[in-house]
This record gives C-alpha cells, sequence and structure tokens, in this order.
C-alpha cells in the first residue's frame, strides 16, 4: 500500500511559471523525500526534509512540511520545459523506517 | 548517472518461465532496494540487502527472491511470471542501512510478459 498521495495527478504550466504538488500521508514519519522520474527512466533524488524541519530549500525547489497536517508541499519555481517529469514523495514510518513509501506522483508538463 | 547499474535494460519472455535481473550498487553504498513500478500498482518497494542481509521485506510475491552477494551487487530472481509481473523493476542503492535515507536509482529492466 502507498503511504503518500500526491495531488494533482497531472499539472501543465507555462514555462517560466510556478509549480505546486502536495503530497499528504499517513502515519508519522522520519523523513519525507521527494523524486524525479523523467519517461521510463530512474528515480532522482530532489530533496530529504526531516519531520523536525518545515522548509527547506535546493536551487529552485522549495518543500515545506506540516506534520501535524502529515502533509508536503513540492514548489518548483521559474519552471523550463526540462522540468516535464512525474514527482514522487516518498516516506519511511517511524513504526517501519527500512522502507520508503511512494505515493502515485504528479506528472507535471511544461509547455514552452 | 547515478552511478548504480542495472542489466538487462530490456527483457521479453513467456509466462512460467524464470528470469534473472542484476543490479551492481554505486561504489561504497551497502544497501540495495528493489522495486516494481507498474500503471496500475504504481512504485512499490520489494525487498532491501544491507551489507550481504536481508534488511526488509515489502510486496514481493513468494515466486520472487533476491539476494546480495559479498561483492555487493544484487540479482533478483522471478520465477513462475504471470503476465501481471510485467513492469519497470528499479533498483536502489544507499550508504545507509535504513530505508530514511536518500536512495540512488538505477535505469530499470522492462520486464515484458508474453
Amino acid at each position: 500500500s502507498q503511504q503518500g498521495e500526491e495531488d494533482p495527478q497531472a499539472l501543465s504550466i507555462q514555462e517560466g511559471e510556478n509549480a505546486t504538488m502536495n503530497c499528504s500521508y499517513k502515519t508519522s514519519i522520519n523523513n519525507l523525500q521527494w523524486y524525479r522520474q523523467n519517461s521510463g527512466r530512474g528515480l532522482v533524488h530532489l530533496i530529504l526534509i526531516r519531520s523536525n524541519e518545515r522548509e527547506k530549500h535546493s536551487g529552485r525547489l522549495r518543500v515545506t512540511l506540516d506534520t501535524s497536517k502529515k502533509s508536503s508541499s513540492l514548489l518548483i519555481t521559474a519552471s523550463r520545459a526540462a522540468d516535464t517529469a512525474s514527482y514522487f514523495c516518498a516516506t519511511d514510518a517511524v513504526s517501519d523506517d527500512y522502507k520508503l513509501s511512494f505515493g502515485a506522483g504528479t506528472t507535471v508538463t511544461v509547455r514552452a | 548517472d547515478s552511478g548504480v547499474t542495472q542489466t538487462p535494460k530490456h527483457l521479453i519472455t513467456a509466462t512460467g518461465q524464470r528470469v534473472t535481473l542484476r543490479c551492481s550498487p554505486r561504489s561504497g553504498d551497502l544497501s540495495v532496494y528493489w522495486y516494481q513500478q507498474s500503471l496500475d500498482q504504481g512504485l512499490q518497494f520489494l525487498i532491501q540487502y544491507y551489507n550481504g542481509e536481508e534488511r526488509a521485506k515489502g510486496n514481493i510475491l513468494e515466486r520472487f527472491s533476491a539476494q546480495q552477494f559479498p561483492d555487493l551487487h544484487s540479482e533478483l530472481n522471478l520465477s513462475s511470471l504471470e503476465l501481471g509481473d510485467s513492469a519497470l523493476y528499479f533498483c536502489a542503492s544507499s550508504v545507509v542501512g535504513r530505508g530514511a535515507g536518500e536512495q540512488f536509482f538505477g535505469p530499470g529492466t522492462r520486464l515484458t510478459v508474453l
């Protein structure tokens, strides 16, 4: 079963616009990670935020974490065509921290 | 390039057959994870090995098995294949023994069962 659920399932934006996607999860976690997957290829780690952190930045990426709501958001600013990909959140539950549970992903299309 | 290699890239086989997928982790990584990605099930964790020992099991079928060798490469064996086993199989590696850390994914093996 999947711990995280992303919203929306799909997102289409114009180049230069910001893209925001959300992830909700069910149980208490140690960390939450975001990964990117280009079509049919391996996942690439983007950012990890610990349960005691509220916000983290990496380049054009901004991640927030609200453990009280069991949710996280990923913001990509000034999007580029190369950002077209699927984005997944992944969590490791406190009760089961050997496993990463991935959500179903958000498919982002950046139009030129 | 993540540094994780997987072979083969593509595999086409028939129902009832057995196949072996191979993974070499990044240099220095002791943990290897196997995942299955399909359209209907999404990305599912199958199993983790750490320094040769099984560390965690996920939604791995009894028809599937894996092992990690002394040189740290890993193999995933899939037997009595069914049409529903058609999927992308990813291997990932990490330094840490727990699933909490950053994982580096290989390019995947696309398995098609006819």
